[in-house]
């Protein structure tokens, strides 16, 4: 079966790192972009940034540069999106999603989410 | 960036009938535009890509057209299952953005 599993939920303080994981399985992790996309409580999907895990390529949204960084480990077929500094604002759910095809933004196998709260 | 407007916020349907939601962009996105559903405490399943294509295991009773600036996700007829929230895509140009959603509930 091809999934996409998400480590479990986070609570951390502003100010704090986090880095959150996405492990890959049932296909080939390296043929595959993987995109994550944030949910905030109650709202819609945004797109952040995605990876090529075949070399490490990244492009991210306007909106998050600088202040996300994704990356993956292909030995271990896992994506990851990490935080230097949080602020509450990060509080939401974020997803791991599969591209459907290199080149599409469609999103055709999701991870489960995982929920970061931030809070003093 | 592509702004994506959909609509209705909210929908009402009985069991049994027809939905139609309907996506509207800010400039042609072609048929590159995706259609997703997302229950309630669950991820989002994509369900319709190139505007009319079905997903993998997605039921004949899910269909999508328009192309350009108008589209259209129809639900032919309602199943329990279904009453959930969509989010209609573009990745026509970078980034891929989402429209707000619908939420179809049961009336």
């Amino acid at each position: 079966e091809v999934q996409l599993v998400q480590s479990g939920a986070e609570v951390k303080k502003p100010g704090e790192s986090l880095r959150i994981s996405c492990k890959g399985s049932g296909y080939s992790f390296t043929s595959y972009w993987i995109s994550w996309v944030r949910q905030m409580p109650g709202k819609g999907l945004e797109w952040m940034g995605r990876i090529d895990p075949s070399d490490s390529y990244t492009n991210y949204s306007p909106s998050f540069q600088g202040h996300v960084t994704i990356s993956a480990d292909t030995s271990i077929s896992t994506a990851y999106l990490q935080w230097s500094s949080l602020k509450a604002s990060d509080t939401a759910m974020y997803y791991c999603a599969r591209h459907f095809s290199s080149l599409l933004y469609v999103f055709d196998i999701w991870g489960q989410g995982t929920m970061v709260t931030v809070s003093s | 960036e592509i702004v994506m407007t959909q609509s209705p916020a909210t929908l009402s349907v009985s069991p049994g009938e027809r939905a139609t939601l309907s996506c509207r962009a800010s400039q042609s996105v072609s048929s590159n535009l995706a259609w997703y559903q997302q229950k309630p405490g669950q991820a989002p399943r994509l369900l319709i890509y190139g505007a009319s294509t079905r997903a993998t295991g997605i039921p004949a009773r899910f269909s999508g057209s328009g192309s350009g600036t108008e589209f259209t996700l129809t639900i032919s007829s309602l199943q329990s299952e279904d009453f959930a929230v969509y989010y209609c895509q573009q990745y026509n140009n970078w980034p891929g953005t989402f429209g707000q959603g619908t939420k179809l509930e049961i009336k």
